[in-house]
């Protein structure tokens, strides 16, 4: 049984630049959940995708996008980066549509906007 | 959405001293989950209960439904405890949506 894993570990990005980070979630999980985490705070819910489909998001602009592919990995895309896009930002696999069922970490993508 | 409060924000505690997290959230939930983070990111999920305690090894999680208010517990602690502890719930109380997380207890255990 893999686990969840997340790429790139870091990366740098410029203001205004565009990104792209992944995530292979749990085998037999098709649910991921993307989170964003800055420094000393709580992880922030993003947005959610189940079967391909966007099924719940939270309070992030339009420019914060995502895909979910056949095989349930997953994808963020951000546009137009923010300085204070700079931050931890972690996905969760978890099996079904709903929250009840236990979540899986990866270890998560520390972006920093320069 | 889900509002969730976690108490206390930071602690330090003698090897072996009893430790009491506590969490309440503001809209009502099918399940709450405890999450463990070590420096680096890394999130671990040490439970997810719907109702009344559970236990595992040294850690124990309790729930009450109606008061909103959930509990973590470890029992004679050790400095390999220390990590931030984090309840979430869902974020907007039930379904399909994903999670709205405290600001996480920074856990000191010290030898």
């Amino acid at each position: 049984e893999t686990g969840v894993t997340q790429s790139p570990t870091h990366l740098i990005k410029t203001r205004g630049q565009q990104v792209t980070l992944r995530c292979s979630s749990q085998s037999g999980h098709n649910t991921v959940s993307w989170y964003q985490q800055a420094l000393g705070q709580g992880p922030q819910f993003i947005f959610q995708y189940y079967r391909e489909e966007e099924n719940g998001r939270g309070n992030f602009p339009p420019r914060f996008s995502g895909l979910q592919f056949p095989n349930y990995s997953s994808e963020l895309n951000v546009n137009a980066l923010e300085l204070d896009d700079s931050a931890l930002y972690l996905c969760a696999s978890s099996l079904a549509g709903r929250v009840n069922s236990p979540l899986h970490f990866g270890n998560g993508t520390r972006l920093t906007v320069t | 959405k889900n509002e969730v409060e976690q108490s206390p924000q930071n602690l330090t505690a003698q090897e072996g001293e009893f430790i009491t997290i506590n969490c309440s959230y503001s809209v009502g939930i099918s399940a709450l989950h405890w999450l463990q983070q070590h420096p680096g990111g890394g999130i671990v999920s040490l439970f997810m209960l719907s109702s009344g305690k559970k236990k595992h090894g040294r850690l124990i999680a309790t729930i009450n439904i109606q008061e909103k208010h959930s509990s973590l517990h470890i029992t004679a602690s050790h400095p390999r405890d220390s990590a931030v502890y984090i309840c979430a719930a869902p974020y907007s109380g039930g379904g399909a949506d994903g999670l709205t997380f405290g600001k996480g207890t920074h856990l000191i255990i010290q030898p």
